[in-house]
Order: structure tokens, then C-alpha cells, then sequence
């Protein structure tokens, strides 16, 4: 079974340009959650999917940043205009039920870089 | 304001020696996770607990809810170089958002043979 999968791993772009980041996550499973961490700080949640609903975006900072979920199954985050404190590493997380007595999978990450 | 506190924040230590990582906060919560990960990687699940006082073990790790569902320990007895990575818990609250994890920072852990 393949596990969650991000792409791009890496990107830099400077400040201003939009960057779009994509989440496969692991067939089957339903929710689908986006998290960040930036440098020197923890993890933090950024929104979580059911199917294609937003379940909870309360963790997202602003209206630069668009998740979508068309179908139910990849999502993608977008940034747009992306600004310097954007730069972190963003997770992408999957899980069949929701709750955390369930376990999730998280992706590698794709590290955002904004110059 | 940090809701999860981890100590230590970084750990290096001989091969074969015990240790205990830290997770402490001011609030309650209805369960905790502790995740290990790798550079380069996503965080991987150890284990949840969701009793207060539960103890769980996996293999030389062992794992304990504190009763008042406020604090978690991790303790890793006779550890050994693949321990070696960034210990991270993560807790969720009553009533909350089934997807809002709240993480630590982390403990970055090194073992040395």
C-alpha cells in the first residue's frame, strides 16, 4: 500500500509568486488533514478535509492560502501571494476514520523555501 | 503560547543508556500521541494513549499518560543508534476538532555507539 505523498519535496520561490503544493493521500482513507511547521517552532494544523468538506480550517493564516479537495481524493494548498513568512515545511496527513485513536500517516513534507 | 512543552529539547547520549523524554502542559486532554521522526520525513506513529495512568509498551520504549491527562513520558531503556531522531507528542482536546493536533516542539535525540 503506498503511503502519503507530496510533491513537490522542495521549492523556492520568491516573495510574491504563487506556489501550488500537492497531497496524495493513502487510498481509501477519507480525511485528509494539512499541517506546517515553521522553523524553531512545533507543528501546527492548518485545516483537515472529510472527503471533499472542509471539516475545519481554522488553523489557516490567512486568505493567501486556498486548500482544495476536488473529488475526495488529492488535495492541493495553495499559496498565492506567497510572503517570506510562509517558509516551513508543510505536512500532509491521512487517516481512514476520524479521531486521533485512529492512526494517521503523514507524508514527507514539502519544504517551502520564499525569497 | 506553546500548550505542549517537550524537554529536553536535545538529547545526546551513549549507546545502552536509559533516558526519559518530557511532555507537559497546563491542559487536559482526551488523548496524546508520541510520533518519531526522521530527516526528511513525515512524523511516524509510536503510540496513543487515552487512558489517564495508562502505560503502554513497544519493545524497549515505554510509554505513561500521566493520571490528570496533562503531561506524557516517554522512556527508552538501554538506547541504541537507530533511536536516534526527533521524539515529537501531540495531543488532542475534548471537544475539539477531531483533525487539530496540538504538537510539542520536539526532542532531538542522538545516540552515540
Amino acid at each position: 500500500e503506498a503511503g502519503v505523498t507530496q510533491f513537490p519535496s522542495h521549492s523556492v520561490i520568491e516573495k510574491g509568486q504563487t506556489v501550488t503544493l500537492r497531497c496524495d493521500p493513502i487510498s481509501g482513507h477519507d480525511n485528509l488533514y494539512w499541517y506546517r511547521r515553521v522553523m524553531g517552532k512545533e507543528i501546527k494544523f492548518l485545516l483537515h478535509f472529510v472527503k471533499e468538506s472542509k471539516q475545519d480550517e481554522s488553523g489557516m493564516p490567512n486568505n493567501r492560502f486556498l486548500a482544495e479537495r476536488t473529488g475526495g481524493t488529492y488535495s492541493t494548498l495553495k499559496v498565492q501571494p506567497a510572503e517570506l513568512e510562509d517558509s516551513g515545511v508543510y505536512f500532509c496527513a491521512s487517516s481512514r476514520k476520524q479521531g486521533w485513536n485512529t492512526e494517521a500517516f503523514f507524508g514527507q513534507g514539502t519544504r517551502l523555501t520564499v525569497v | 503560547t506553546q500548550l505542549l512543552e517537550q524537554s529536553p529539547q536535545f538529547l545526546s547520549i551513549q549507546e545502552g543508556e536509559n533516558l526519559t523524554v518530557y511532555c507537559n502542559s497546563s491542559s487536559v486532554f482526551s488523548s496524546l500521541q508520541w510520533y518519531r521522526q526522521e530527516p526528511g520525513e513525515g512524523p511516524v506513529l509510536l503510540v496513543t494513549v487515552v487512558t489517564g495512568g495508562e502505560v503502554k509498551k513497544l519493545k524497549r520504549l515505554t510509554f505513561q499518560f500521566g493520571d490528570a491527562r496533562k503531561d506524557s513520558s516517554l522512556h527508552i531503556t538501554a538506547a541504541q543508534p537507530g533511536d536516534t531522531g526527533l521524539y515529537l507528542c501531540a495531543g488532542s482536546h475534548y471537544g475539539g476538532s477531531q483533525g487539530n493536533l496540538i504538537f510539542g516542539k520536539g526532542t532531538k535525540l542522538s545516540v552515540k555507539p
